[in-house]
C-alpha cells in the first residue's frame, strides 16, 4: 500500500480566497488524482495530475479554478482559486502505484469550509 | 459512460444482522470492480476488489462477486458489527492499464445498532 499525507486535514476560508492543499506518497506512484467529495454526495475526479506536464481536467472543471501541481513522483499540489461557499468540500488526493496497479489509495481528505 | 448506481441509504440494521449494499454498473469493456469503505472523520479504504467476471472480492468478512450477466457487484456481510458503521462506496475502474480513473456510486451509509 501507499501512505499519503494530506495538508491541511481542514480549513475555513474566506470566500475570495485561495488555498493550496499539499498531498505527499512515500513512495514513488505513476498516477495521481484529485477528487472532490461535496457535503453527502460522492466522489468526483478533478483532475489526473501529470508528472512535468499539465493536469488533464475532467468536463466541468478548468485550470483558472483548480490549478495543480506535480513537480515530482511523490508530491502534488491542488488550489482551490476564488473560492465561494459552493466549494466547500473535502478534497481527496488518490494515488495508483503504477498502470499495472488496479489499486487506488487515498489521502485523508482535507475539509475545507468557505464561509 | 461509465457508472455506477448504488443502493440508496441510509441503512439501518442491529448487530448480527445480514447485510446487502446492491451495486450495479454501466460499462465498455471489462472493468475493475471495488467496495471502498469510509470511517467518520476519515478519507477512503479499500475494501476488496475483483477484475475479472466471477471473481469474489473479500475482505474482513465482506464479500461481493463479480456479476457480469447482471452487471452487479453488491456487497455482503454476513454478521455486521457495530465497528462496521460507515459509507461505502461501489467503483468501477477501467480493466487493467486502461482507463485510470475510478467511477463512484453515490455512497451508502450503514449504520450498526447494538
Amino acid at each position: 500500500s501507499a501512505v499519503i499525507s494530506q495538508k491541511p486535514s481542514r480549513d475555513i476560508c474566506q470566500r475570495g480566497t485561495s488555498l493550496t492543499i499539499q498531498c505527499q506518497v512515500d513512495s514513488q506512484v505513476t498516477m495521481m488524482f484529485w477528487y472532490r467529495q461535496q457535503p453527502g454526495q460522492s466522489l468526483t475526479l478533478i483532475a489526473t495530475a501529470n508528472q512535468g506536464s499539465e493536469a488533464t481536467y475532467e468536463s466541468g472543471f478548468v485550470i483558472d479554478k483548480f490549478p495543480i501541481s506535480r513537480p515530482n513522483l511523490t508530491f502534488s499540489t491542488l488550489t482551490v482559486s476564488n473560492m465561494s461557499p459552493e466549494d466547500s468540500s473535502i478534497y481527496l488526493c488518490s494515488v495508483r502505484r503504477d498502470r499495472a496497479s488496479t489499486e487506488a489509495f487515498f489521502g485523508q481528505g482535507t475539509r475545507l469550509t468557505v464561509v | 459512460g461509465n457508472s455506477v448506481t448504488q443502493m440508496e441509504g441510509p441503512v439501518t440494521l442491529s448487530e448480527e444482522a445480514f447485510l446487502t449494499i446492491n451495486c450495479t454498473y454501466t460499462a465498455t469493456g471489462y472493468p475493475s470492480l471495488f467496495w471502498y469503505v469510509q470511517y467518520p472523520g476519515e478519507g477512503l479504504q479499500l475494501l476488496l476488489k475483483a477484475t475479472k467476471a466471477d471473481d469474489k472480492g473479500s475482505n474482513k468478512g465482506f464479500e461481493a462477486t463479480y456479476r457480469k450477466e447482471t452487471t452487479s457487484f453488491h456487497l455482503e456481510k454476513g454478521s455486521v458489527q457495530v465497528s462496521d458503521s460507515a459509507v461505502y462506496f461501489c467503483a468501477l475502474g477501467g480493466p487493467i492499464q486502461g482507463a485510470q480513473k475510478l467511477v463512484f456510486g453515490q455512497g451508502t451509509r450503514l449504520t450498526i445498532n447494538p
